[in-house]
C-alpha cells in the first residue's frame, strides 16, 4: 500500500507570492489534515478535511486556505507569503475522524520564503 | 479545551540506559492520548495510543506509557535505548466529539550516547 504522497517537497518562495502544496492520501483513507512545524512551536494545527467539508480549523489567518476533492487529495493554499510562513508543511491522512485513530503522516513539503 | 505539555525540548541517556519522556496533559474530559516520533527528514509514526483501555500501553520498538489520571499523566518509557531510538518524540491528546480535534505538544529531542 502506497504511503501518504506530498508534493512538491521543497520549494523557495519570495515573500508576497502565493503556495500551492498537494496530499495524496492511502487508498481508503477519507480524513486529511494539515499541520504547521516550526522548531520554536512544534506543530500546529491548520485544518481536517473529512469526505471533501471541513470539519475543524486552527488558529491561523484567512491566508491559509485548504480543500479535498472526491478522491480525498487535498491541497492546501497560502496567499500573500510572509518570512515567518518559512516551515515543514505536514499532511496526515486517516480512514475516519484524526481525533480517534492513527495518523499518517507524508514527508511534508518544506517551504523557504525569502 | 486540551493541551499537552512536554517539560524541556532536549533528553540525552547512554546507550542501555532507562529512555523516561514526560507529558502531562489537560482535558475536560475522557482523552485519547497518542506518542508518535519522528525521525530526521521523516514524517510522524504512531509510537502507541491510549483510548481507554488498559491504562498500560504497549507501542513498538519496545516503548511503553501509562495512563494515569490522578496525575493528568502520559509518560513514555522504554528501560534500556538504543543509538536508532536518536529522534523527536510528540505527545498529543484529543477526546471524542464532532469537532474535536489532536493536539500536539512541542516535542523533544531524545539523543543517544554511546
Amino acid at each position: 500500500k502506497a504511503g501518504v504522497t506530498q508534493t512538491p517537497r521543497y520549494l523557495i518562495k519570495t515573500r508576497g507570492q502565493q503556495v500551492t502544496l498537494s496530499c495524496s492520501p492511502i487508498s481508503g483513507h477519507r480524513s486529511v489534515s494539515w499541520y504547521q512545524q516550526t522548531p520554536g512551536q512544534g506543530l500546529q494545527f491548520l485544518f481536517e478535511y473529512f469526505s471533501e467539508t471541513q470539519r475543524n480549523k486552527g488558529n491561523f489567518p484567512g491566508r491559509f486556505s485548504g480543500r479535498q476533492f472526491s478522491n480525498s487529495r487535498s491541497e492546501m493554499n497560502v496567499s500573500t507569503l510572509e518570512l515567518g510562513d518559512s516551515a515543514l508543511y505536514l499532511c496526515a491522512t486517516a480512514e475516519g475522524w484524526t481525533n480517534t485513530g492513527e495518523l499518517f503522516f507524508g514527508e511534508g513539503s518544506r517551504l523557504t520564503v525569502l | 479545551a486540551q493541551s499537552v505539555t512536554q517539560l524541556g525540548s532536549h533528553v540525552s541517556v547512554s546507550e542501555g540506559a532507562l529512555v523516561l519522556l514526560r507529558c502531562n496533559y489537560s482535558s475536560s474530559v475522557p482523552p485519547y492520548l497518542f506518542w508518535y516520533v519522528q525521525y530526521p527528514n521523516q514524517g510522524l509514526q504512531l509510537l502507541l495510543k491510549y483510548t481507554s483501555a488498559a491504562t498500560l500501553v504497549k507501542g513498538i520498538n519496545g516503548f511503553e506509557a501509562e495512563f494515569k489520571k490522578s496525575e493528568t499523566s502520559f509518560h513514555l518509557t522504554k528501560p534500556s535505548a538504543h543509538m536508532s531510538d536518536a529522534a523527536e518524540y510528540f505527545c498529543a491528546v484529543s477526546s471524542t466529539g464532532a469537532n474535536s480535534k489532536l493536539t500536539f505538544g512541542k516535542g523533544i529531542t531524545l539523543s543517544v550516547r554511546p
